[in-house]
């Protein structure tokens, strides 16, 4: 079975500056997608970016960027410009590409404060 | 909007009541999913749904039930509602592509007492 783990429960930057949040996951397949979501307190969980195992090319959503490295099994997220309103949960995601029904697994969260 | 909705946003309710927390999307998704998450935010899935009357109960043992009797319709039932009960609810939905995000609705905080 999959797993996927953060291992920073907590994390904290500074506005405007740059911060990566950690996500290591373990599998056996070679096609999946990974996934991070935003979870605002008190609010709904909102998808932040998507990256294909199969694309070479880290995805990028304006300050956000991921850097995948497969063989590594690793799938950080980059956030630069901290803006107060990033504050929140985040999780990392996966999903098996070689079945249509398999559900999403999560990682267990960091939660990112900012600091004006 | 297309969308996904959970009621009631919040509840409190005795030991031993029956309880249904609703979840609808507007969306068209086959795919529909119920977590609880911890106090700690971890999420634990505890049902899901891929289509018309196919439910499958997830990774965390759970007390509840589901039903999926329309495809934009999956409520979550617990009979008999007990203070372990207490958390937080979120409802998701899917398109069928496997690169297809999940969307959640905006949960529901559930207190028994």
């Amino acid at each position: 079975a999959q797993t996927v783990t953060q291992s920073q429960p907590e994390m904290s930057v500074q506005e405007a500056e740059t911060v990566t949040l950690s996500c290591t996951y373990d599998t056996s397949e070679s096609d999946y997608y990974l996934f991070w979501y935003k979870q605002p307190p008190s609010r709904q969980m909102i998808l932040v970016i998507r990256q294909e195992a199969y694309k070479q090319q880290n995805a990028t959503e304006n300050r956000f960027s991921v850097n995948f490295q497969k063989a590594a099994k690793s799938f950080s997220l980059k956030i630069s410009d901290s803006q107060l309103g990033d504050a929140a949960m985040y999780f990392c995601a996966y999903r098996s590409a070689h079945s249509g029904n398999t559900p999403l697994v999560f990682g267990k969260g960091t939660r990112l404060s900012v600091i004006a | 909007e297309a969308d996904i909705y959970q009621t009631p946003r919040y509840l409190v309710i005795g030991t031993g009541k029956k309880i249904t927390l609703e979840c609808s999307q507007t969306m068209g998704h086959d795919k529909m999913y119920w977590y609880q998450q911890d106090p700690g935010m971890e999420l634990h899935l505890i049902h899901y749904s891929y289509g018309v009357n196919s439910t499958e109960k997830g990774d965390l043992s759970s007390e509840s039930t589901v039903s999926r009797i329309r495809t934009e319709h999956f409520p979550l039932t617990l009979e008999s509602a007990r203070p372990s009960h207490t958390s937080q609810y979120l409802c998701a939905s899917s398109e069928t592509k496997l690169r297809a995000e999940s969307v959640f609705g905006q949960g529901t905080r559930l207190t028994v007492v």
